[in-house]
């Protein structure tokens, strides 16, 4: 869908350890968006990016951290990864025509 | 802040039968979006409305936007076991570029 993916697909990872998960797409979208996946949650937007280097916090930001480097490259991190970080991910652009998201990253923090 | 409400959470439907899910708004809204996500799959979008009182239908499914631009509906007619997944309305704000998502409705279907 629209040149976008993101890795891995799936991750475990123990608790306190940094875990960077990556989005990349090929067409050059300027607003790129992570967003975490919990059942009885829907969606919930952790940060976004309107820019190369810019980027703005969503409603559950803490614990997490964004850079944008290149227009193609949105990367999410969990500084110190905690259990209640455990969830599915999902990276996504603005077609103009809704959004278009990737196919999402399984983290399982233990 | 935001918040976007969807009812019912869960919908079970026997196949042929009709039923519709509903999407509230706290705040007025810009546009109201709504995604289909497939059970393991990622959300895809089905459709935007932007004005009052809009209605708009793909085949089987028919969305409405309220008056006010804080509701929303979607209606499925003749529901088929294709139509098995959650429905996500998402709304954003005039002001904004982040869409906030409802809760879902996660539509099973009894054959």
């Amino acid at each position: 869908d629209a040149g976008i993916t993101q890795s891995p697909r799936h991750k475990v990872t123990e608790t306190g350890t940094p875990v960077t998960l990556r989005c990349h797409q090929t067409e050059n979208h300027r607003y790129m968006y992570w967003y975490r996946q919990d059942p009885g949650h829907g969606l919930r937007l952790i940060h976004y990016s309107y820019g190369v280097k810019d980027t703005d916090k969503g409603e559950v930001s803490d614990g997490y951290s964004v850079s944008r480097s290149k227009t193609e490259d949105f990367l999410l991190t969990l500084e110190s990864a905690t259990s209640s970080q455990t969830s599915v991910y999902f990276c996504a652009i603005t077609t103009g025509d809704g959004y278009t998201f990737g196919s999402g990253t399984r983290l399982t923090v233990v | 802040g935001q918040q976007v409400m969807q009812i019912p959470q869960y919908q079970h439907v026997q196949e042929g039968e009709d039923f519709t899910t509903y999407c509230n708004s706290s705040t007025t809204l810009s546009n109201i979006q709504w995604y289909k996500q497939r059970p393991g799959g990622h959300p895809v979008f089905l459709i935007q409305l932007v004005k009052s009182g809009e209605v708009k239908k793909q085949k089987r499914l028919t969305f409405q936007f309220g008056e006010a631009k804080k509701n929303s509906s979607l209606h499925i007619t003749a529901t088929q076991t294709t139509d098995v997944g959650t429905y996500f309305c998402a709304g954003l704000l005039s002001a904004g570029n982040k869409l906030t998502f409802g809760g879902g409705t996660r539509v099973l279907v009894k054959p």
